[in-house]
């Protein structure tokens, strides 16, 4: 149990457009979700929390107008990046937490999503 | 959040037990020891959390001693496979959320 999906896995796009991942929890409700990116041979560095029906909680430095969060349900949060560049070229990995009965849960990542900006 | 240092890489041959120790040395007491294992262009995937003391599961064990500003992961007889990062992480359940921050992370390379 405790899976967790993204998709697209892969996605190359234009600079200037908008490109939307989704991140599930697909056999639990998530109380929180977590965004990561991490760039090739870095370590994943915390972009933002969210908390399903409530504004996403941003790390310094991360700009929320060009990423946008939306955690509409107990088991979906999509990230979009607005108007991309190439700089914005990553790997964007979500995380979940479970409705969590005791202090030791732990995330869930999902597979990753590889964006490409040309 | 506390921080984490870890040997940024270690090499071990296959068949070998393989321990890799992190250091948290402002651990905050309601925080816990979580391992990861991550593999090029996947996501982490969970190894083990713990306390203190000793936790085993099936593929690792986690030794914390008692002042808890370290931890160390063993892996007992690791396989090719087993080359990967692993992630030592310190943080603690906040408002129904474990927020955490990974570390360089440690690159284990087994040799056939």
């Amino acid at each position: 149990g405790a899976v967790v999906s993204q998709h697209p896995s892969r996605v190359i796009c234009k600079s200037g457009t908008s490109v939307k991942i989704e991140c599930r929890s697909l056999d639990f409700q998530a109380t929180t979700m977590f965004w990561y990116r991490q760039f090739p041979k870095q370590s994943l560095m915390l972009m933002a929390t969210s908390n399903e029906g409530s504004k996403a909680t941003y790390e310094q430095g991360v700009e929320k107008d060009k990423f946008l969060i939306n955690h509409a349900s107990l088991t979906l949060s999509t990230l979009t990046v607005t108007s991309a560049h190439p700089e914005d070229s990553s790997f964007y990995i979500c995380s979940a937490t479970r409705i969590a009965e005791t202090s030791d849960d732990e995330q869930f990542f999902g597979p990753g999503t590889r964006l490409t900006v040309l | 959040l506390a921080k984490t240092t870890q040997p940024i890489s270690m090499d071990s041959y296959e068949g070998q037990e393989v321990n890799i120790t992190c250091s948290h040395n402002n651990i905050a007491t309601n925080d816990y020891i979580t391992w990861y294992q991550q593999f090029p262009s996947q996501g982490p995937r969970f190894i083990i959390q713990g306390y203190k003391t000793k936790v085993t599961n099936e593929v690792a064990s986690l030794f914390i001693p008692a002042d808890r500003k370290s931890s160390t992961l063993s892996l007992p007889r690791v396989s090719l496979s087993d080359t990967a990062v692993y992630y030592c992480l310190v943080g603690a359940y906040s408002g129904g959320y474990q927020k955490v921050t990974f570390g360089i992370g440690t690159k284990l390379q087994v040799i056939p």
